[in-house]
C-alpha cells in the first residue's frame, strides 16, 4: 500500500499565481520529507526538504509546510513560472532509524499557463 | 562529477529475453537505489544497497528480477525472463549514507518489452 500519497494527478495555474501541491503520508515514523521535480526524459531532481522538527522551510520561491498531526505536507510555489511546469514528487524517509531509502508518491503534474 | 549514469537510455526487447540495466553512481556515494516508475504506482523502490551490500530488496517484484553491486562504482538490474508488464522507466539513484538523504537520480532507462 502507498505510504505516501499525492491525490491530485494534475494542477494548472496561471503564471504569477501561487501553486499549491499536496501530499499525505501514513507512516508516523517518517521524519524527513522531500520534494522532487521531474521534467520529461530526465530523472527527478531534488527541490526542497523539511525535517519533522520543523513545520516550514523556505527556499526562494519554494516553501514546504509540514503538518505532523495531519500527516500532511504541501509545496507552495510563488510566483509560479512557466519553467515550473513539471511533475512534482513528494518523498519521505525514516532518517532516525538509519534507513535512507525514500518512499515516493505518484506525482502531480503542474502546468503553469503563460 | 557527471552525476549518476545509466545505460542504456532506451531498451526494446522481446518477451522472454534477458534484460540488463546498468548504473554508475556518483563517486563517493555509498548508497545506491533502483526505482521503477509507472503511471499507477509512481516511483517504486525495488532495492537499495549501502556500501555495496543489499539492504532491502522487498520491492523486487518477482524472482525474475535480480540486482548486483560488485563494487562501489557499478550496479546492474537484471530481468530474466522479461515480460510486457515489466515495461516502465527504471531509475538508479545514489546518495551519501549517514548524511542528507537527498538522492541524485540518473536519467533513467525506458524499457519496452514486446
Amino acid at each position: 500500500d502507498q505510504q505516501v500519497k499525492q491525490n491530485s494527478p494534475s494542477l494548472s495555474v496561471q503564471e504569477g499565481r501561487i501553486s499549491i501541491l499536496n501530499c499525505d503520508y501514513t507512516n508516523s515514523m517518517f521524519d524527513y520529507f522531500l520534494w522532487y521535480k521531474k521534467y520529461p526524459a530526465e530523472g527527478p531532481t531534488f527541490l526542497i526538504s523539511i525535517s519533522s522538527i520543523k513545520d516550514k522551510n523556505e527556499d526562494g520561491r519554494f516553501t514546504v509546510f509540514l503538518n505532523k498531526s495531519a500527516k500532511h505536507l504541501s509545496l507552495h510555489i510563488v510566483p509560479s513560472q512557466p519553467g515550473d511546469s513539471a511533475v512534482y514528487f513528494c518523498a519521505a524517509s525514516e532518517r532516525r532509524t538509519g534507513a535512507n531509502n525514500l518512499f515516493f508518491g505518484t506525482g502531480t503534474r503542474l502546468t503553469v499557463i503563460p | 562529477d557527471a552525476g549518476v549514469i545509466q545505460s542504456p537510455r532506451h531498451e526494446v526487447t522481446e518477451m522472454g529475453q534477458e534484460v540488463t540495466l546498468r548504473c554508475k553512481p556518483i563517486s563517493g556515494h555509498n548508497s545506491l537505489f533502483w526505482y521503477r516508475q509507472t503511471m499507477m504506482r509512481g516511483l517504486e523502490l525495488l532495492i537499495y544497497f549501502n556500501n555495496n551490500v543489499p539492504i532491502d530488496d522487498s520491492g523486487m517484484p518477482e524472482d525474475r528480477f535480480s540486482a548486483k553491486m560488485p563494487n562501489a562504482s557499478f550496479s546492474t538490474l537484471k530481468i530474466q525472463p522479461s515480460e510486457p508488464r515489466d515495461s516502465a522507466v527504471y531509475f538508479c539513484a545514489s546518495s551519501l549514507f549517514g548524511g542528507n538523504t537527498e538522492a541524485f537520480f540518473g536519467q533513467g532507462t525506458r524499457l519496452t518489452v514486446v
